[in-house]
């Protein structure tokens, strides 16, 4: 099992600022996925990254895979109340990170 | 098809019952997998299905847990004499072999043991 380490845990900003959310493992992944998980819903993809070094832009979400394939970012620009919720990262193993609890403040 | 189905979405048992959980995946998608997620956490990987036949199964999971996918299409998984630690959301996700690690997940199902 590869094993992926979010951080933050937590992270608490106000509508309007940027933030950047990591996902590390000393493992090398095929690829890499992130997703976002509202309260009392089932996780939903957002991105899947393959190429080392590979960047993905999801409208204010821009997403970075590791040169290395060992490592990934997660930066949102502007971040938005509607941005809150739980990012998790997970390997192509489906195995995943204990995600960064967002709360975006109006 | 509207995406991954789970039911129900909420059980409440008491301590020592069994209990069965249904997901019925995205039809054409051929590997199902079951998550357990407590509070704060992420996903734990629980088991995973390709068609029938079931793969990988966690060392988490005791033999309390049992799943199964009999004709490749829904799944079950039954906890029997669930305890107190069993409480948490039951996720099933679905997706296609070729494309790897891209799943489509159902809405949980949210077991309270009291």
């Amino acid at each position: 099992t590869q094993l992926l380490e979010q951080s933050p845990q937590f992270l608490s900003i106000q509508e309007g600022e940027n933030l950047t959310v990591y996902c590390n493992s000393s493992s090398v992944f095929s690829s890499l996925q992130w997703y976002r998980q509202e309260p009392g819903e089932g996780p939903v993809l957002l991105v899947t990254v393959v190429t080392g070094g590979e960047v993905k832009k999801l409208k204010r979400l821009t997403f970075q895979f590791g040169d290395a394939r060992k490592d990934s970012s997660l930066h949102i620009t502007a971040a938005q109340p509607g941005d809150t919720g739980l990012y998790l990262c997970a390997g192509g193993d489906m195995r995943f990170g204990a995600g960064t609890r967002l709360t975006v403040k109006p | 098809d509207t995406g991954v189905s789970q039911n129900p979405r909420h059980k409440i048992t008491k301590r020592g019952q069994n209990v069965t959980f249904r997901c019925d995946p995205i039809s054409e998608h051929n590997r199902l997998y079951w998550y357990r997620q407590t509070l704060g956490q992420g996903p734990e990987f629980l088991t995973y299905f390709q068609n029938e036949a079931q793969l990988e199964k966690s060392r988490l999971l005791s033999d309390r847990f049992s799943a199964e996918r009999p004709k490749g299409s829904f799944s079950t998984l039954e906890i029997q004499r669930t305890e107190q630690g069993d409480s948490a959301m039951y996720l099933c996700a679905s997706s296609l072999r070729r494309i790897e690690g891209e799943a489509f997940f159902g809405q949980g199902t949210r077991l309270t043991v009291v």
